[in-house]
C-alpha cells in the first residue's frame, strides 16, 4: 500500500526551531516529488513547496521561500519541513502529499495524515 | 501567482440535490485543474484531475468540466457523505494555487 506517514503533533514556543517529517512507503520514494501544504485553523489549503528526493530539486511558493526549508533523506524515504525560528502565525496543520505522476505538476493523490504545529508562548 | 476564485464560498443543500461549484482562474490554465474534497479533521482527497477526469474509485455522481479560465464541479445527487469542503487547484504554473474553498452544508 502506498502511504505517507507524518510525525506527531508539536507544541513549540516562538523563536524555537522545528523539523517535521513525512515517511513514504509502498513505492519508489526517489521517483516521485513530495509536496507540503499548509492549512491554518479554519482556513483553506496553501501550497508551500515540493521536493524531488531523487536529486533534491526543490521548488518553493514565493509566499514560503525563505520562511521554511524542505529537504529529504532518500536513504530512509523521508521528507522534511523545517523552521529555524517559529512564529505564532506558523500555527497550522501541515500535510505532505505525493503527486499521482512523476512530475511536480500532477494532482496530489496520496496524502499524509497531517502534523499539527502549535506555536504559543 | 495565478489566483483561483471559487464560488460560492458556502452552500446549503439537501440530500438528492444537484450542486454546482465554479472556479475561475486569473489567467488561462488550459485544463490544468484539480478538485479535492476535505472532511473535518481529515486530509484532502482527490476527486477530479485535468478538469474532467474522475479519480479511480470516486463515485460517478461527481463530475468536472471547463477549460481556459472557467471551470465547474458538479455533484449530480447529493449523498449524506458529500457534505464537506471542496477546493479547486490549478497546476499550470508554480505555485499550484488552491481556491479558497466551498463549504457544502445541510
Amino acid at each position: 500500500e502506498v502511504q505517507l506517514v507524518q510525525s506527531g503533533a508539536e507544541v513549540k514556543k516562538p523563536g524555537e526551531s522545528l523539523k517535521i517529517s513525512c515517511k513514504g512507503s509502498g513505492y519508489s520514494f526517489t521517483s516521485y516529488w513530495i509536496g507540503w501544504v499548509r492549512q491554518m485553523p479554519g482556513k483553506g489549503l496553501e501550497w508551500m513547496g515540493i521536493i524531488y528526493p531523487g536529486d533534491s530539486d526543490t521548488r518553493y511558493s514565493p509566499s514560503f521561500q525563505g520562511q521554511v526549508t524542505i529537504s529529504a533523506d532518500k536513504s530512509i524515504s523521508t521528507a522534511y519541513l523545517q523552521w529555524s525560528s517559529l512564529k505564532a502565525s506558523d500555527t497550522a496543520m501541515y500535510y505532505c502529499a505525493r503527486p499521482s505522476g512523476h512530475g511536480w505538476y500532477h494532482a496530489f493523490d496520496i496524502w499524509g495524515q497531517g502534523t499539527m504545529v502549535t506555536v504559543s508562548s | 501567482d495565478i489566483q483561483m476564485t471559487q464560488s460560492p464560498s458556502s452552500l446549503s443543500a439537501s440530500v438528492g440535490d444537484r450542486v454546482t461549484i465554479t472556479c475561475q482562474a486569473s489567467q488561462d490554465i488550459s485544463n490544468y485543474l484539480n478538485w479535492y474534497q476535505q472532511k473535518p479533521g481529515k486530509a484532502p482527497k482527490l476527486l477530479i484531475y485535468d478538469a474532467s477526469n474522475l479519480e479511480t474509485g470516486v463515485p460517478s455522481r461527481f463530475s468536472g468540466s471547463g477549460s481556459g479560465t472557467d471551470f465547474t464541479f458538479t455533484i449530480s445527487s447529493l449523498q449524506p457523505e458529500d457534505f464537506a469542503t471542496y477546493y479547486c487547484q490549478q497546476y499550470d504554473n508554480l505555485p499550484p494555487s488552491f481556491g479558497q474553498g466551498t463549504k457544502l452544508e445541510i
